[in-house]
């Protein structure tokens, strides 16, 4: 079984550039998320789908971060413009269904942001 | 919100020790899972375990969710078990959104 894809793997960008990140989960799941990892600390929710419909971003600047998942398969998460502390780790992880939280979340290898 | 703290934040071990990581929440959860992160940066889950004892080779797993904590062993450690072990729970909207601590670095030396 493929596991959650994701890219690119590493991007550099100066503040005020927009940057996109896309994410496959695994086949069949029906839950997708994006998280935010700051060195030293752990993963942060950004936004949760199930499905093509948004679950929940509460914590996504939605000043500067979009995220969208059309089809109900892969995502995209846009920042624009960026800020330096906006340098990252972007995780997206899926799971098979949302059923209460009960389903174990797979994560993907992340995409590295500097912003200069 | 809920709040989950893990201790303790860093362990240096020598390759074979054993060694306990603890992830205490503040309130009660329908799901806690523990995560290890290589240093590649890779999250692999480790156990989904809101409550109980569950084992996996070396490693195994206990929750208290009535005294709101859960032990991480490690028996025997290999170099390979370095990098930084999460303790994640969902939080009580039962959406699945997963809490996470701040993690233990883990580091075996050889």
């Amino acid at each position: 079984e493929a596991g959650v894809a994701q890219s690119p793997r590493y991007k550099i960008i100066e503040k005020r550039q927009s940057v996109a990140f896309w994410c496959n989960p695994i086949s069949g799941h029906a839950t997708l998320y994006w998280y935010q990892q700051i060195l030293g600390q752990g993963p942060k929710l950004l936004i949760q789908f199930q499905n093509n419909g948004v679950v929940d971003d509460s914590q996504l600047p939605k000043d500067r971060f979009s995220a969208e998942r059309l089809k109900g398969v892969d995502s995209t998460l846009k920042i624009q413009p960026a800020k330096l502390e906006d340098s990252a780790v972007y995780l997206c992880a899926s799971s098979l269904d949302l059923a209460g939280g009960t389903d174990t979340q797979y994560f993907g290898p992340g995409t590295r942001l500097t912003v200069l | 919100g809920i709040q989950v703290e893990q201790s303790p934040p860093d362990l240096i071990l020598q390759e074979g020790a054993n060694s306990t990581l603890r992830c205490n929440f503040s309130d009660s959860v329908n799901n806690l899972q523990w995560f290890h992160q290589n240093p590649w940066g890779q999250l692999i889950n480790l156990f989904y375990i809101p409550s109980g004892t569950k084992q996996n080779g070396r490693l195994s797993a206990t929750t208290v969710a009535t005294e709101r904590y859960s032990l991480l062993y490690i028996s025997s450690s290999q170099t390979t078990d370095s990098g930084v072990y999460f303790c994640a729970v969902e939080d009580s909207g039962n959406t699945g959104k997963l809490i996470f601590g701040q993690g233990t670095t883990l580091q075996v030396k050889p």
